[in-house]
């Protein structure tokens, strides 16, 4: 059973416009929500995280929002840029100590069109 | 940020050997570190997770016998996968948190095994 899942497995916009990647969660134990960007054969570099006690973290182009009684959360890019090309996974863990592990999406590929 | 290393980038090796990857926290103390593998259009999946000092904890399906994981100290964990099959190719990716790490797991570059 998957506990985090993202169903759009890909997302094409063009450039200058906004993304919305979104992703779901089962687990009502999970407590703070991350999002990954990966390149093919690199390892998953962190964007932005939040905790369930906020609805909403922005950080520059990138803001997540979370919707704790839907258990969904999004990641919005704005403006989307050519070098947003890549895989973002979403991941959730039952606290912030860094010591519980993350479970992953599957991932979104996201692909911004000049 | 948080810098993690992992050596090597790349290995091919014969069926039956054992190889032996290298995680590194280059900048700060990797209380914890985990091993993932990834398969093609595939999230990642945690294999272990691993404790400086102590034995690792493995995923529920990962042969701990198979997957060897030793966190030495702080900087360093190792994953050996031993007698390697072909059907153990993949992308093996480890990550580190940790006291100047906060809370946030970071990534090393990833490692691809092919086994011939």
């Amino acid at each position: 059973d998957q506990q985090v899942k993202q169903n759009s497995p890909s997302l094409s916009v063009q450039e200058g416009r906004i993304s919305i990647l979104n992703c779901d969660y089962t687990n009502s134990m999970f407590d703070y929500f991350l999002w990954y960007k990966k390149y093919p054969a690199e390892g998953p570099t962190f964007l932005i995280s939040i905790s369930s006690i906020k609805d909403k973290n922005e950080d520059g182009r990138f803001t997540v929002f979370l919707n704790k009684s839907a258990k969904h959360l999004s990641l919005h890019i704005v403006p989307s840029q050519p070098g947003d090309s890549a895989v973002y996974f979403c991941a959730a863990s039952p606290d912030q100590s860094g010591s519980e592990k993350l479970v992953f999406g599957k991932g979104t590929k996201l692909t911004v069109n000049p | 940020g948080a810098v993690v290393s992992q050596h090597p980038s790349r290995v091919i090796c014969k069926s039956g050997t054992s190889v032996k990857i290298e995680c590194r926290s280059l900048d700060f103390q990797a209380t914890t570190m985990f091993w993932y593998r990834q398969f093609p259009k595939q999230s990642l999946m945690l294999m272990a997770t691993s404790n400086e000092g102590s034995k690792a904890t493995y995923e529920q399906g990962v042969e701990k016998d198979k997957f060897l994981i030793n966190h030495a100290s702080l900087t360093l964990s190792t994953l050996t996968v031993t007698s390697a099959h072909p059907e153990d190719s993949s992308f093996y990716i480890c990550s580190a948190s940790g006291r100047a790490g906060g809370e946030t797991q970071y990534f090393g570059p990833g490692t691809r095994l092919l086994v011939l």
